[in-house]
C-alpha cells in the first residue's frame, strides 16, 4: 500500500496524559498536512510542512500541540496534557507539486482520539 | 475569512437518480477546489480536483464544475448507486496558501 498511513488508528487516553500520533506520507510527496475533525464537521486545518519546515500553524494549535517532520519524511503530532475537548479524528494528508496549480491532497485513514 | 458552505446538509434519493451537490465559498480568490468522499469513521477519499483555471473535471459518473466568479462548485453524480452513500466534502485552498478550508459536508443516502 503506497498511500498515506497513520498510527495508531485509535487511541483512548485519560485527561492529562500526553499522546503522540505518527503520519507517513506518500513517499515522493514533499508537503504534509494535519487536520482535526469533530463529529458532524468538516476537517479543520492545524499545520503543514514543506519538507522539514513547518510553514503554517492554525490558531487551533495551542501550545499543548507540537508537530515535527524530521528529515522531511514522517511526521509526529504530540498533544500534551490532553483535555476532553481534544477528542476528535486527527487526519494527515500529503501532496506534491507535480505541476503549477496541482497540489492534490491525499488523506490517511485518521487517528481517532478519545480523552476520558 | 474564507467560509465554505455545502447545501443540502443531507440528501436521501432512490437508486438510479442523478443528483447535484452544491458548494459555495465566500472568497473567489481560490487556488484549488477538491471534492472528497468520507465513509463513516474513515479518512477522506479524493474524488476530483479542479484548479482555479479550470471549469470542470470528470471521472466516471462524477462531474464537478467550478464558477469562481460566483463562488460556486457543483458535484454531479449520475445514476446513483447504494455504494455512493457517504458524506461528500468540498474544500478550497486560497491563493498563497496550501491549506484547505472545508465545508461541513452533504450526507448522501442512496436507497436500493
Amino acid at each position: 500500500d503506497t498511500g498515506v498511513s497513520q498510527d495508531p488508528r485509535h487511541k483512548i487516553t485519560k485527561r492529562g496524559q500526553n499522546v503522540t500520533f505518527r503520519c507517513d506520507p506518500i513517499s515522493e510527496h514533499n508537503r504534509l498536512y494535519w487536520y482535526r475533525q469533530t463529529l458532524g464537521q468538516g476537517p479543520e486545518f492545524l499545520t503543514y510542512f514543506q519538507n522539514e519546515a513547518q510553514l503554517e500553524k492554525s490558531r487551533l494549535l495551542s501550545d499543548r500541540f507540537s508537530a515535527e517532520r524530521p528529515k522531511g519524511s514522517f511526521s509526529t503530532l504530540e498533544i500534551q496534557r490532553t483535555e476532553q475537548g481534544d477528542s476528535a479524528m486527527y487526519l494527515c494528508a500529503s501532496s506534491q507539486n507535480r505541476e503549477p496549480g496541482s497540489y492534490e491532497q491525499y488523506f490517511g485513514p485518521g487517528t481517532r482520539l478519545t480523552v476520558t | 475569512k474564507q467560509e465554505v458552505t455545502q447545501i443540502p446538509a443531507a440528501l436521501s434519493v432512490p437508486e438510479g437518480e442523478n443528483l447535484v451537490l452544491n458548494c459555495s465559498f465566500t472568497d473567489s480568490a481560490i487556488y484549488n477546489l477538491q471534492w472528497f468522499r468520507q465513509d463513516p469513521g474513515k479518512g477522506l477519499t479524493s474524488l476530483l480536483l479542479i484548479q482555479s483555471s479550470q471549469r470542470e473535471q470528470t471521472s466516471g459518473r462524477l462531474n464537478a464544475s467550478l464558477d469562481k466568479s460566483s463562488g460556486r462548485s457543483t458535484l454531479y453524480i449520475a445514476a446513483s448507486q447504494p455504494g455512493d452513500s457517504a458524506t461528500y466534502l468540498c474544500a478550497v485552498s486560497a491563493s498563497g496558501t496550501y491549506k484547505y478550508i472545508f465545508g461541513t459536508g452533504t450526507r448522501l443516502k442512496v436507497l436500493a
